[in-house]
């Protein structure tokens, strides 16, 4: 089973800040990366697919980075909407897994 | 529009059985690759089975010899049925449509309590 790791845990940031998380696979998963969004007591939401490629009507200010085991999913310019816990998941191998998840939090 | 409403979920001993379904509308379940997907409370997400188009499916170790996916075509309508539950399968479990192996629509969930 492939193990997704995400760093940090958890982010306090302020609006208009950037905000970086990781995710490491724990071998090569080439591009199959996806990154999902989930607001408190909301269904998990698409954001970013095969690493880099934005999902239909996502906000320019997401967006995805990274091949093979290290990626990168940076919020430029956060909004207070933007507050939620942000996963990553990969198809690359079944079992498909997700990383443990990272909440982020508004200052 | 795609839309899909999970229902069956509730209270269920340990060992019991339940079975969730998955009515999906603006699409057909058939010429997708459908899945359950499960969020324990406070804790992240967890994928447990899949079916693809062709009737292949597939699950998680920790669920696979006690649950099972399946469809109803001619309902549009996915299901999973669950065989001796345990506490830890307690979870929101949701219905997930998956497109070129990525999750890109969601349903509401339904919420799974094993207790006695």
């Amino acid at each position: 089973e492939i193990v997704l790791t995400q760093s940090p845990d958890f982010q306090s940031v302020t609006p208009k800040e950037k905000v970086t998380i990781t995710c490491r696979a724990s071998q090569s998963i080439a591009n199959t990366l996806h990154w999902y969004q989930q607001k408190p007591d909301q269904s998990p939401k698409l954001l970013i697919k095969y690493a880099s490629q934005s999902f239909s009507g996502v906000p320019s200010r997401f967006s995805g980075s990274g091949s093979g085991t290290d990626f990168t999913l940076t919020i430029n310019s956060l909004e207070a909407e933007d507050a939620a816990t942000y996963y990553c998941h990969q198809s690359g191998t079944l079992p498909w897994t997700f990383g443990q998840g990272t909440k982020v939090e508004i200052k | 529009e795609v839309q899909l409403v999970e229902s069956g979920g509730g209270l269920i001993q340990p060992g019991g059985s339940l079975r969730l379904s998955c009515a999906a509308s603006g699409f057909i379940v058939s010429n997708s690759y459908m899945n359950w997907v499960r969020q324990a409370p406070g804790k992240g997400l967890e994928w447990v089975s899949v079916v693809y188009s062709g009737g292949s499916t597939y699950y998680a170790d920790s669920v696979r010899g006690r649950f099972t996916i399946s469809r109803d075509n001619s309902k549009n309508t996915l299901f999973l049925q669950m065989n001796s539950l345990r506490a830890e399968d307690t979870a929101v479990y949701y219905c997930v449509r998956g497109s070129n192996y990525y999750f890109d629509s969601w349903g509401q969930g339904t919420l799974v309590t094993v207790s006695s």
